[in-house]
């Protein structure tokens, strides 16, 4: 299947600064990102649709100043957590869908950010 | 009401059981359907996708889906502990590589028990 790769898989930062994550489809193109964050014990939720080329599509309360997403071509997607605060720690996973291929997302291994 | 329901859990079964997950969704022009398996610290892994109504298996899962009934659930047939892992349905209402996005369940805890 697809590969998705996402850096780092964890990171630990103080309170105040700013986090990148890097998500790669290291075999395909995709128009497409999903970024997730995923609480223990809780479903992942979708944060944000990343589109090649255009802005982001956030979903209703997730600040789009606060988590800024670039998608500058078909393979690479960031995410930039800001100003991180300990309750911005959780589980991070970006997704991807190809450019030709059915629905099926393929994920990234996820990112596990901790903000002291 | 959410959009995607599924039982937390935990559910626990002796090895080589059935394990039954189910799961119910909100939106009635949802058109896909997927199952995924995430072991604790470890993204989500795709197990079984299902588009129409009907059984669709794979080995020993069964994905089972009533769109009448808007719940869709699966079945693992002689379970091994090694399964033991949290399910998480998911669902999205476009069909085709356009547009929709996939919203998740809570997700089942199951446990297989030797």
């Amino acid at each position: 299947g697809a590969v998705v790769s996402q850096h780092p898989s964890r990171v630990i930062c103080k309170s105040g600064t700013s986090v990148k994550i890097e998500c790669r489809s290291l075999d395909f193109q995709a128009t497409t990102m999903f970024w997730y964050r995923q609480f223990p014990k809780q479903s992942l939720m979708l944060m944000a649709t990343s589109n090649e080329g255009s802005k982001a599509t956030y979903e209703q309360g997730v600040e789009k100043d606060k988590f800024l997403i670039n998608h500058a071509s078909l393979t690479l997607s960031t995410l930039t957590v800001t100003s991180a605060h300990p309750e911005d720690s959780s589980f991070y996973i970006c997704s991807a869908r190809e450019v030709e291929g059915y629905e099926k997302l393929f994920f990234g291994s996820g990112t596990q950010l901790s903000v002291l | 009401q959410k959009e995607v329901e599924q039982n937390s859990g935990p559910l626990s079964v002796p090895e080589g059981a059935i394990a039954s997950l189910n799961c119910t969704y909100s939106d009635r022009v949802s058109q896909s359907f997927f199952w995924y398996r995430q072991y604790s610290g470890k993204s989500p892994e795709l197990i079984m996708s299902i588009y129409s109504n009907g059984d669709k298996e794979d080995g020993r899962f069964t994905a089972q889906l009533n769109k009448a009934s808007q719940y869709v659930s699966l079945l693992i047939r002689d379970s091994q502990p090694s399964d033991s892992a949290t399910y998480l349905c998911a669902v999205n209402n476009h069909r085709g590589n356009q547009g929709g996005k996939l919203i998740f369940g809570q997700g089942t805890e199951l446990s297989v028990k030797p």
